[in-house]
């Protein structure tokens, strides 16, 4: 069993809808990552959590630390948005980061 | 401020050779961490550097090795290629000190292709 489990693994939805990823670990850490990856491979930082609630702009991540789960939320979904989101985790005291499998998103406008 | 920059960017070579690939972090970044991303494991850690010591490893073959260079620049290297190695390989540079996790800003990459 992975440490970081995503779902779901592809996802496809209309511009508009509201989007749902989700994320559970199985070890501890000190912080949840969430990435954002666009064809070509440049990876971009969106989130980094240790408990409660982000926002910025239309995406929003939420962790639960007792239940070893976060979700982001992508609000008013657009075709820009489409991209692979990772979630990833890291541990006291060091840059290591262990990822997920990936989110391929697309939304269709 | 510049980001993160690989060189280069694309590679092809074939089974056996080897190859250095570099990475500058972002002025002032002293962490250099790597990534080796395939469609078949995702992505995985490599190792990463801070202030030219290796603080982390992952678990790869002793083939696979980098440095750091006291400017924070750093190469890795991957000797006697083999087809598996075919990959995107990222480095990610952060401030690196203290006790937590520092945000890490990623590279472009460099696309391997063995042959």
């Amino acid at each position: 069993k992975n440490e970081v489990e995503q779902s779901p693994q592809n996802l496809t939805a209309q511009e508009g809808e509201f989007i749902t990823i989700n994320c559970s670990y199985s070890v501890g850490i000190s912080a949840l990552h969430w990435l954002q990856q666009h064809p070509g491979g440049g990876i971009v930082s969106l989130f980094m959590l240790s408990s409660g609630k982000k926002k910025h702009g239309r995406l929003i991540a939420t962790i639960n630390i007792q239940e070893k789960h976060s979700s982001l939320h992508i609000t008013a979904s657009h075709p820009r948005d489409s991209a692979v989101y990772i979630c990833a985790v890291s541990n006291f005291g060091n840059e290591k980061l262990t990822f997920g499998t990936g989110t391929r998103l697309t939304i269709i406008p | 401020k510049a980001g993160v920059t690989q060189t280069p960017r694309y590679l092809i070579k074939t089974r056996g050779q080897q190859v250095t690939l570099s990475c500058s972090p972002i002025s002032g970044h002293r962490s250099v961490s790597w990534y080796q991303q395939t469609p078949g494991q995702g992505l995985q850690f490599l190792f990463e550097y801070f202030s030219e010591t290796q603080r982390n490893k992952g678990n790869f073959p002793g083939r696979f090795s980098g440095r750091q260079f006291s400017n924070s620049r750093s190469e890795m290297n991957v000797s006697t290629l083999e087809l598996g190695d075919s990959a995107l390989y990222l480095c990610a540079s952060s401030w690196g000190g203290g006790r937590y996790y520092n945000e890490q800003f990623f590279g472009p990459g460099t696309r391997l292709t063995v042959l």
